[in-house]
Parts: structure tokens; sequence; C-alpha cells
């Protein structure tokens, strides 16, 4: 069956600090890939997608994620996070409609 | 465009009550799509529109709950005979076509509690 598996639940860094959020995903070809953020209160946002060509693909508010197709992952990226960056944060894939991980919640230490 | 809207943001009722949700999407998109999201979990696809046709639902979508969209603008999420187990955040997102090029925006959800 098509999955999608975020494997840390809660993940805690320092403000400043390096962010890897991971994600794999188990479908029979390549999905489209996406990460959307969730903040308290607000609705979905959609941080970054991969559909094609470049592996490493640019989102918004400094994220990055990176598709490797030998590892079946698409692991989100930031190199210094923000306190705003709190939040809970979800993959997900799309072959014939959009299935979303568990999510990982982002917390950040002053 | 001020995006997807969702009304009410919270609804507490009692268990075999009836409730219905609205959503507004943002008003050239022709494809509407309800979710639920229960504590710990991500969302999950429940049923979506193109225009005012219903084209799939999910076996999560049990009898109980009905969705429509008359006019192919807002939609309604109805349940009937609330359970507790119906709990969740249900989020309404919309896009301007099918196909996952097309980005789907989503609405703040609308809380549900049934007690």
């Amino acid at each position: 069956a098509q999955s999608v598996t975020q494997p840390d639940i809660h993940i805690t860094v320092s403000e400043g600090a390096s962010l890897e959020l991971r994600c794999n995903y188990s479908y029979g070809a390549t999905p489209y890939l996406f990460w959307y953020v969730q903040s308290p209160g607000q609705g979905l946002q959609l941080l970054l997608k991969y559909f094609s060509g470049d592996t490493l693909v640019q989102g918004i508010k400094g994220f990055e994620a990176e598709f490797k197709r030998s590892q079946s992952s698409f692991n989100l990226r930031k190199p210094s996070v923000h306190w705003s960056d709190a939040a809970e944060y979800f993959c997900a894939a799309e072959d014939d409609k959009i299935i979303f991980g568990k999510g990982t919640r982002l917390h950040i230490l002053p | 465009d001020t995006g997807v809207s969702q009304d009410p943001r919270h609804k507490i009722t009692k268990r075999g009550q009836n409730v219905t949700f609205r959503c507004d999407p943002i008003s050239e998109h022709n494809r509407l799509y309800w979710y639920r999201q229960t504590l710990g979990q991500g969302p999950e696809f429940l049923t979506y529109f193109q225009n005012e046709a219903q084209l799939e639902k999910s076996r999560l979508l049990s009898d109980r709950f009905s969705a429509e969209r008359p006019k192919g603008s807002f939609s309604t999420l109805e349940i009937q005979r609330t359970e507790q187990g119906d709990s969740a955040m249900y989020l309404c997102a919309s896009s301007l076509s099918g196909g996952a090029q097309y980005e789907q925006y989503f609405g703040p959800g609308t809380r549900l509690t049934v007690t």
C-alpha cells in the first residue's frame, strides 16, 4: 500500500541550529512529493514540492528538501532555524490523491 | 481573494446530533477537497469535487457523512448522528484544477468535538 512515513514525532533544536526532518515514501513509482507546515490556528501551508528534475528543491522560508530515489526519501532541511519555525511539519505524496505522513512537531529552544 | 475560509472554526455537539460545516474556496478554483485530521495524525482524504460534481469518496466517508457543492462554489459537509469518533479537525482545500502541479490551498479547518 502507498504510504508516507515520518519517523520522528517530535524534534527539538536550538534557535540558530540546523534542521533536518526525515520523510520516506513507499510507492510503486516516484510520486509527487510535498512538505507542508501547520501552525496552531493556521491552515496547512505548502513549503515546497518535487515533481521531477533537480533533486534539491528550494522552498519558502529558507527551507529546502532533497529527493533521493535510492533511499525513497525526501528530507526537509534548513540551515538555521528561527523561533517562528516551531510548528508541525507534514510530508506528503501524491499519485492519485495526496497521502500525508503523521507529522513531525518541531520545538525550538531559545 | 483572502484564501479558503471555513465556518465555523469550532463546533461542540452532543453525540447523536447533526452538524454541518461550510467551506468557501478561492473563487476561481474548480477543485474542492475535504480532509479529516485527528490528533497525532496527518490529514486524511475524504472526498473531492470538480465544480459541482463529487468525483471520489474515501471509504472513510461513512453513510452518515454527506458533502455537497451545489453551484460549484462553496461546499458543505454534513455529519448525521455524530459519534465521539467523529471528533477531529475537518479541513477544506481548493485548487485551480486537478493534478499535483496545481497546489491545494488549505483553509484553517473546523474543529469538531463530540461530547
